[in-house]
């Protein structure tokens, strides 16, 4: 198993570019996260998945889009590119909750993003 | 909104001392877990606090949940370098079991 990957590990985009990052989970969760992470603040959700086909806003959606057209996929957009926008981005995934257990998030490596 | 704060934010020992960080939220905790993020790396889960007054112990590591469920510790007993890296503590509540994650606390170890 892989766990959770992304791709790309690095990039460096201009102002007003565009991109796309993957994440990808062959753990068969049903939740899916997407996260930013700047130093001292620690990591605050963007967007999240409870299924194939659904989306929802996290705690700093703005200038982010998101699609999850597949189970195993969690895409996350950057339609305009903006200097805010350099951090490092976590996916993660979990097993959607049941009655009681331990319901961890499992990260992939991140994604370095500087917007110049 | 809720925050989740952890003090301190930075702590630099020398290897065999103790190390304690510190979680304390605005809002009452639903479940509070601890991940370990080592430099460069990704957060990796290290354990859940569901109840009032739990304590968890994994080997040197002590996992303490208040009373009233506003506040969280970690100890660390006898540091090693292996143990170098930020923790974080996350209160996961609400629907699709969304993390609010602590501010973090980096922890340095030296020989």
């Amino acid at each position: 198993n892989a766990g959770v990957t992304q791709t790309p590990k690095f990039r460096v985009l201009k102002t007003g570019q565009s991109m796309t990052l993957l994440c990808a989970q062959d753990m068969n969760h049903e939740y899916m996260y997407w996260y930013r992470q700047d130093p001292g603040m620690g990591l605050r959700l963007i967007h999240y998945s409870v299924g194939e086909g659904t989306t929802a806003k996290g705690e700093v959606p703005d200038g982010y889009n998101v699609s999850r057209l597949k189970k195993q996929n969690f895409l996350l957009g950057l339609e305009s590119a903006a200097p805010s926008q350099t951090s490092v981005y976590f996916c993660a995934s979990s097993y959607s909750t049941g009655t009681s257990g331990t319901y961890e998030q499992y990260f992939g490596p991140g994604t370095r993003l500087t917007v110049t | 909104g809720q925050q989740v704060m952890q003090i301190p934010q930075y702590q630099h020992v020398q290897e065999g001392e103790d190390f304690t960080t510190y979680c304390n939220s605005s809002t009452t905790l639903s479940n509070i877990q601890w991940y370990k993020q080592r430099p460069g790396g990704h957060p990796v889960f290290l354990i859940q606090l569901v109840k009032s007054g739990e304590v968890k112990k994994q080997k040197r590591l002590t996992f303490q949940f208040g009373e009233a469920k506003k506040n969280s510790s970690l100890h660390i007993t006898a540091t090693q370098t292996t143990d170098v890296g930020t923790y974080f503590c996350a209160d996961q509540t609400g629907t699709a079991s969304k993390l609010t994650f602590g501010t973090g606390t980096r922890l340095q170890v030296t020989l």
